[in-house]
């Protein structure tokens, strides 16, 4: 049974540039939440999506966008990529009837730094 | 959400009992405390979660008092394996994952 897999692992952009990572729910879940974790800091909330639509948002400006698919995947996209974007982005699925705090799977992270 | 305090970091040698204490004085009735682990470059982890009283799974035991206005992870005699970043959390238990981590509390266990 696959649990939460993202890709890429690491990535390199510079300022201005755009990105887009990619997470894969583990198998049974339908809900996929997205987190922006700087170092040295706890992961931040940045939406949420379930059934192909954002569901809830945190404080992130839009150049934060996302996307899910029907197969539950989902897609997180940053435009216009500041110095400050630079962290690991984590991808969390849950199952809509079980999400909250105990039912939350999450994957490795992207690493994205931004020079 | 309710936020939480917890200490910044803590120490603790090889095969001790270590007690890690959060604050949550604004929790709500239907709220759940949840603790999760992260080693580094890695997503976090579920450990464990409670209501009230005492909790205890393979991995930690959780005390929350009457008042709930904190809770204490405990984890039993800590390996080196134990060294991450500790994480309380206060919410729903189903319907929210929108969740606030804080900064954690960094234990490093030491030989």
């Amino acid at each position: 049974d696959a649990g939460v897999t993202q890709s890429p692992t690491h990535l390199i952009k510079t300022r201005g540039q755009q990105v887009t990572l990619r997470c894969s729910p583990k198998s049974g879940h339908d809900t996929v939440s997205w987190y922006q974790q700087a170092l040295g800091q706890g992961p931040q909330f940045i939406f949420q999506y379930y059934e192909e639509e954002e569901r809830q948002r945190g404080n992130f400006p839009d150049r934060f966008s996302g996307h899910q698919f029907p197969n539950y995947s989902s897609e997180l996209n940053v435009n216009a990529l500041l110095l400050g974007d630079s962290a690991l982005y984590l991808c969390a699925s849950s199952n809509r009837d079980r999400g909250g705090t105990g039912e939350l799977f999450f994957g490795e992270g992207s690493r994205l730094t931004v020079l | 959400l309710a936020k939480t305090t917890q200490p910044i970091s803590m120490d603790s040698y090889e095969g001790q009992e270590v007690n890690i204490t959060c604050s949550h004085n604004n929790i709500a009735t239907n709220d759940y405390i949840t603790w999760y682990q992260q080693f580094p470059s890695q997503g976090p982890r579920f450990i464990i979660q409670g209501y009230k009283t005492k909790v205890t799974n393979e991995v930690a035991s959780l005390f929350i008092p009457a008042d709930r206005k904190s809770s204490t992870l405990s984890l039993p005699r800590v390996s080196l394996s134990d060294t991450a970043v500790y994480y309380c959390l206060v919410g729903p238990q189903t319907g929210a994952n929108n969740l606030f981590f804080g900064t954690g509390t960094r234990l490093t266990v030491i030989p």
